[in-house]
């Protein structure tokens, strides 16, 4: 069964360094979301992609943060100087046209020291 | 923006009772409503979900009701098993993006 995937697992960063997080759609899907949460708390929406465009984002996704499908598969989420609170799991998820289910990635963990 | 609740925060059952999770949501307009289940270390996978038009969807052991007017919608999860011991996170949309709950930590004892 096809599943999202996301690399790095893992991520440790220095604050004010850029971090790219990337993402592997499910191949027939063609909407695209990234989520994170921070730990102990709930999982939040930060934007979604449609159509090689955000179509909505969160108070959390600032200038800061950018999201890029360079290519047929990748889809990546850019934070440009990170901050401490950025620390977090993001997950990525993507859903099919028409279908209302979001399938996740199985993560990033970000530590930003 | 859709504010959604999720009671209680852990739940610890005996193996082959019946768990129960509530979830409450602000927004009139949502009309999907998809639950999760998060295993330690693993992805959130979607176990079952209900559109607005329905009232209850039942998948063999796990089960949704959705109650529109009161705004709110419940997992059931029936003859439970250590292997159902899970973080669960109830959701609701409207518009694509996901609001999610705070979790419940599901503890199936043997």
């Amino acid at each position: 069964e096809p599943e999202v995937t996301q690399t790095p697992s893992h991520q440790v960063t220095q604050m004010g360094q850029e971090v790219i997080l990337r993402c592997v759609p499910i191949s027939n899907h063609l909407y695209f979301y990234w989520y994170r949460q921070i730990l102990g708390q709930k999982v939040e929406f930060l934007v979604s992609f449609y159509n090689n465009e955000i179509s909505e984002k969160s108070e959390i996704f600032d200038d800061q943060f950018s999201v890029e499908r360079p290519d047929g598969s990748n889809f990546t989420l850019k934070i440009r100087s990170t901050k401490l609170e950025d620390s977090a799991m993001y997950f990525c998820a993507s859903e099919e046209y028409g279908s209302d289910e979001q399938y996740f990635g199985p993560g990033t963990r970000l530590t930003v020291t | 923006g859709e504010n959604v609740e999720q009671h209680p925060s852990t739940l610890s059952v005996q193996e082959g009772d019946s768990a129960v999770i509530k979830c409450t949501y602000s927004d009139s307009a949502s009309n999907y409503f998809p639950w999760y289940k998060q295993e330690l270390g693993k992805r959130p996978q979607l176990i079952i979900d209900i559109r607005s038009n329905v009232g209850e969807k039942k998948d063999q052991r796990i089960a949704v009701t959705l109650n529109k007017t009161a705004k709110h919608f419940s997992l059931h999860i029936t003859e439970t098993q250590p292997e159902d011991s899970a973080v669960y996170f109830c959701a609701a949309t409207g518009d694509y993006k996901l609001s999610f709950g705070a979790g419940t930590t599901v503890t199936v004892r043997a």
